[in-house]
């Protein structure tokens, strides 16, 4: 079983749509939860961090962690073509300096 | 942000010849560079640590003597690719720890793209 499963999609959703992306990860005892962003050809890009259980919002995106299912998500609201990109969840797993290891990605297209 | 420069962004090789690729952190010291693969429609896996002035940390499963790691300085890292064959084909990205080492603090590079005729 790996450490964090995501769908790979692709996902294509209507500009000003709201997306919801998903992953799942094995250990309960992971605490350390990111979303990156990958453009094509390009290194990925921190876009939420979060600590254990709850939500964080920055703007149009919403990360949310549930322990109790192991499942984390990521929401972005009023989506544009610009967000047009590879999403992929990752954890440090116990410590927040630990190797990150990420989920396979899912590819998100908005329509004009 | 912190900045990450790699360099080249792409490069073409043939078989057997060894290829050299750097990592820079522009604006701040990176005691701590990570060097990570990506094939086509994959995800980010993890080749080795490398800490400045020690030798580097390799990931099991991948070998020391191919991919050789000289973290000379704090703002910069390099990966050779020794012997390339058309299989280490990839997506190359390093990224560079701008603070106490904690994730939210580690800023990746643009990546570079390998392809080995």
């Amino acid at each position: 079983q790996k450490e964090v499963e995501q769908d790979p999609g692709p996902l294509s959703v209507p500009e000003g749509a709201i997306v919801s992306l998903n992953c799942t990860y094995s250990n309960s005892a992971f605490q350390y939860f990111m979303w990156y962003r990958q453009y094509s050809r390009k290194g990925p890009e921190l876009l939420m961090y979060t600590y254990s259980s709850g939500n964080k919002e920055d703007g149009r995106f919403t990360a949310q962690v549930d322990k109790s299912s192991k499942y984390i998500s990521l929401f972005i609201r009023d989506s544009q073509p610009s967000d047009s990109a590879t999403y992929l969840c990752a954890t440090t797993g116990y410590s927040s300096a630990s190797k990150i290891i990420f989920g396979s990605g899912t590819r998100l297209s908005i329509r004009p | 942000g912190a900045v990450v420069s790699q360099h080249p962004s792409w490069v073409i090789c043939k078989s057997g010849t060894s290829v050299k690729i750097e990592c820079r952190s522009l604006d701040f010291q990176a005691t701590t560079m990570f060097w990570y693969r990506q094939f086509p429609k994959q995800s980010l896996m993890l080749m080795a640590t490398s800490n400045e002035g020690s030798k580097a940390t390799y990931e099991q499963g991948v070998e020391k003597d191919k991919f050789l790691i000289n973290h000379a300085s704090l703002t910069l890292s390099t990966l050779t690719v020794t012997s390339a064959h058309p299989e280490d084909s990839s997506f190359y990205i390093c990224s560079a720890n701008s603070g106490s080492g904690s994730t939210d603090t580690q800023y990746f590079g643009p990546g570079t793209r390998l392809t080995v005729l």
